[in-house]
C-alpha cells in the first residue's frame, strides 16, 4: 500500500473551496486512494475513492493526476462543520487501511 | 441504526484490570477492523477478521491483547492486566469485501 504524505494543518474561510492535498508517489497501478476525515472524538467517516478517473459525490470531487502521485479533495463550498482531520489513504491488494496524522483542517467564519 | 455499534463508549479502569469491549459491524460485512488511536494520531490498525477468521494482527497487538469474532458477526477485544499506555480510543470498522470501511464511534479506554 502507498505511503501518502499530507500538509499537517490548513485554514479555509467558510463558503470557500477547501483544497486539501495529498502526495502518494508510490501509488501502485491498482491502488485505490481513499479520502476519510474525523471530527472531534467521532470515528473516521469516509469520504470518497477513485482510481484513476476525478470523482465527485454529495460531500466532495476528488481529483487525482494523470500520472496518479498526487490527489486533491476538494469541499467545494465548506462550511464550520467541515472543521475535522483529513485522511488520504493508499489502498491495494492488502486489506490494511492504513492511517497517517492526515491533514487538519480548520474552516475560518 | 444499521451503522457499526461499540460498546461501552467510555471505560475507566485501574491498571491491572482487564477490559472487553464488544463490536457489532453493518449485518452484511464480512471484514470486521479493530483500530487504536491515541490524542492527536490517526488510527492504527490493530487488526481485521473475515467472517470469523482473524487474517492479519499487527506488531501493536501484544499478548495482553486478543480478539475474538466466533460466529462471524459481532467481535471482542479484550486487554488483559491494563497497563496506562492502554488508554485510548477503540475503534471498530467493518466493510464488504471491497469497498469503503464504516467505522463506529469508539470506546474510550481510560486506564488510572
Amino acid at each position: 500500500d502507498a505511503k501518502t504524505t499530507q500538509p499537517p494543518s490548513m485554514d479555509c474561510a467558510e463558503g470557500r473551496a477547501a483544497n486539501l492535498p495529498c502526495n502518494h508517489s508510490t501509488i501502485s497501478g491498482n491502488e485505490y486512494v481513499y479520502w476519510y476525515r474525523q471530527i472531534h472524538s467521532q470515528g473516521p467517516q469516509y469520504i470518497i475513492h477513485g482510481l484513476k478517473n476525478n470523482e465527485t459525490n454529495e460531500m466532495a470531487s476528488l481529483i487525482i493526476t494523470e500520472d496518479r502521485k498526487s490527489s486533491t479533495l476538494i469541499l467545494p463550498h465548506a462550511t464550520l462543520r467541515d472543521t475535522a482531520v483529513y485522511y488520504c489513504i493508499g489502498l491495494s491488494g492488502g486489506q490494511n487501511f492504513v492511517f497517517g496524522p492526515g491533514t487538519r483542517l480548520s474552516v475560518l467564519p | 441504526d444499521t451503522g457499526v455499534s461499540q460498546d461501552p463508549r467510555h471505560k475507566i479502569t485501574k491498571r491491572g484490570q482487564n477490559v472487553t469491549f464488544r463490536c457489532d459491524p453493518i449485518s452484511e460485512h464480512n471484514r470486521l477492523y479493530w483500530y487504536r488511536q491515541t490524542l492527536g494520531q490517526g488510527p492504527e490498525f490493530l487488526t481485521y477478521f473475515q467472517n470469523e477468521a482473524q487474517l492479519e494482527k499487527s506488531r501493536l497487538l501484544s499478548d495482553r491483547f486478543s480478539a475474538e469474532r466466533p460466529k462471524g458477526s459481532f467481535s471482542t477485544l479484550e486487554i488483559q492486566r491494563t497497563e496506562q499506555g492502554d488508554s485510548a480510543m477503540y475503534l471498530c470498522a467493518s466493510r464488504y469485501s471491497t469497498g469503503e470501511l464504516f467505522f463506529g464511534e469508539g470506546s474510550r479506554l481510560t486506564v488510572l
